[in-house]
């Protein structure tokens, strides 16, 4: 079993829907990160958090430590959004990587 | 300010060859750790560097080596190269140490290919 598990793997919907993205992980971490990766490689910091909720624009990102979850809300979502979003954890030593969750938004 | 920047951008080489890869931080970052990304595994740690030292060190063989330099450019050194390591290579920079909490500030990557 993947020590961090995304779902779903692939999602399309339509412009104009609200997204949600999980992040289910089995170990102890300082944090959670969310990442964006547009075709042709670039990755995007979205959020980096340990506890709570954070909110940047139309993204919001939750956390619940004792279940070990986290989700990433997108709102009014847009074709701009399509790109796969990714999830990482870090631990002491190392940063772990979730298998990512490829999203197509339709206009 | 400028962002983190990876040379060169693409890569061709042949198996058994060696490859270096180069990684520029945001200016004042003096932390790099760098990633490979394939279709299969997805992104993996390679390493983190900080103050010329390596800090932390992924699961792969030691065919793949890093160092760090004062300026705090970091290189990744690849040997004997194998068809797997056709991949996307990323460096990311951040502050200060530690991947578990810092925000990695990530370069565009550079795609090796192994014939």
């Amino acid at each position: 079993k993947n020590e961090v598990e995304q779902s779903p793997q692939n999602l399309t919907a339509q412009e104009g829907e609200f997204i949600t993205i999980n992040c289910s992980y089995s170990v102890g971490i300082s944090a959670l990160h969310w990442l964006q990766q547009h075709p042709g490689g670039g990755i995007v910091s979205l959020f980096m958090l340990s506890s709570g909720k954070k909110k940047h624009g139309r993204l919001i990102a939750t956390i619940n430590i004792q279940e070990k979850h986290s989700s990433l809300h997108i709102t009014a979502s847009h074709p701009r959004d399509s790109a796969v979003y990714i999830c990482a954890v870090g631990v002491p030593d190392k940063i772990i990587f979730g298998k990512g969750t490829r999203l197509h938004i339709l206009p | 300010k400028a962002g983190v920047t990876q040379t060169p951008r693409y890569l061709i080489k042949t198996r058994g060859q060696q490859v270096t890869l180069s990684c520029s931080p945001i200016s004042g970052h003096r932390s790099v750790s760098w990633y490979q990304q394939t279709p299969g595994q997805g992104l993996q740690f390679l390493f983190e560097y900080f103050s010329e030292t390596q800090r932390n060190k992924g699961n792969f063989p030691g065919r793949f080596s890093g160092r760090q330099f004062s300026n705090s450019r970091s290189e990744m050194n690849v040997s004997t190269l194998e068809l797997g390591d056709s991949a996307l290579y990323l460096c990311a920079s951040s502050w200060t140490p530690g991947l578990a909490a810092n925000e990695q500030f990530f370069g565009p990557g550079t795609r090796l290919t192994v014939l």
